[in-house]
């Protein structure tokens, strides 16, 4: 069975902060990885890809991959309110046309 | 550019029916997926079309179908529902490759009484 850890939370952080969001994964096939930003009642909203090792910004976000360990992160610099939400990262399994999602990461920012 | 719509938004269903979503993908993708979401699983793949032909089903009973049609727009079935049914059911569509990313409508949210 192939899988997507992530802690559940939730992650407080104050407004300003970093926050840092974690995610583990089984397939060692696996080479495109997802994080997805989903708010209360709203559906997944995709922030960032990445596919290959090291670090891929784009703003306050920053994805980081680490294949041989197996793990890909997520900072969010200058946390604020409205990042508050539910942190999903995804993985695409071997065969290609599916995303194996953990189940995500509570992040909350207080002002 | 519109973005992936569903229909409807809401149902309400008793044990034994069945029932049919519809997910209509943003013009020009051609992969259309299916997605539960409930809060004790997460969100799990059902299923993924392209071109009309389904390339990928993840593990649900076979009460779980699907098709998507010539224009790229999909179609859920459920049939023989279950309480463990209720869930909010996800449509995403993509241009189709392996790198491509998942573009979520907004769902529909299946309760079955």
């Amino acid at each position: 069975q192939k899988e997507v850890e992530q802690n559940s939370g939730p992650l407080s952080v104050p407004e300003g902060a970093i926050a840092s969001l974690n995610c583990t994964y089984s397939d060692r096939g696996s080479q495109s990885f997802f994080w997805y930003r989903q708010y209360s009642g709203k559906s997944p909203e995709l922030i960032m890809s990445i596919y290959s090792n090291g670090d891929k910004e784009d703003g306050r976000f920053t994805a980081q991959l680490n294949k041989a360990s197996q793990y890909v992160s997520l900072l969010i610099r200058d946390s604020q309110p409205s990042d508050s939400a539910t942190y999903l990262c995804a993985v695409n399994e071997d065969s290609g046309y599916a995303l194996n999602f953990g189940k995500g990461t509570s992040l909350l920012v207080t002002p | 550019k519109a973005g992936v719509t569903q229909t409807p938004r809401y149902l309400i269903k008793t044990r034994g029916q069945q029932v049919t979503l519809s997910c209509s993908p943003i013009s020009g993708h051609r992969s259309v997926s299916w997605y539960q979401q409930t809060p004790g699983q997460g969100l799990q793949f059902l299923f993924e079309y392209f071109s009309e032909t389904q390339r990928n089903k993840g593990n649900f009973p076979g009460r779980f179908s699907g098709r998507q049609f010539s224009n790229s727009r999909s179609e859920m079935n459920v049939s023989t529902l279950e309480l463990g049914d209720s869930a909010l059911y996800l449509c995403a569509s993509s241009a189709g490759t392996t790198k491509e990313k998942l573009f979520f409508g907004s769902g529909t949210q299946l309760s079955v009484l």
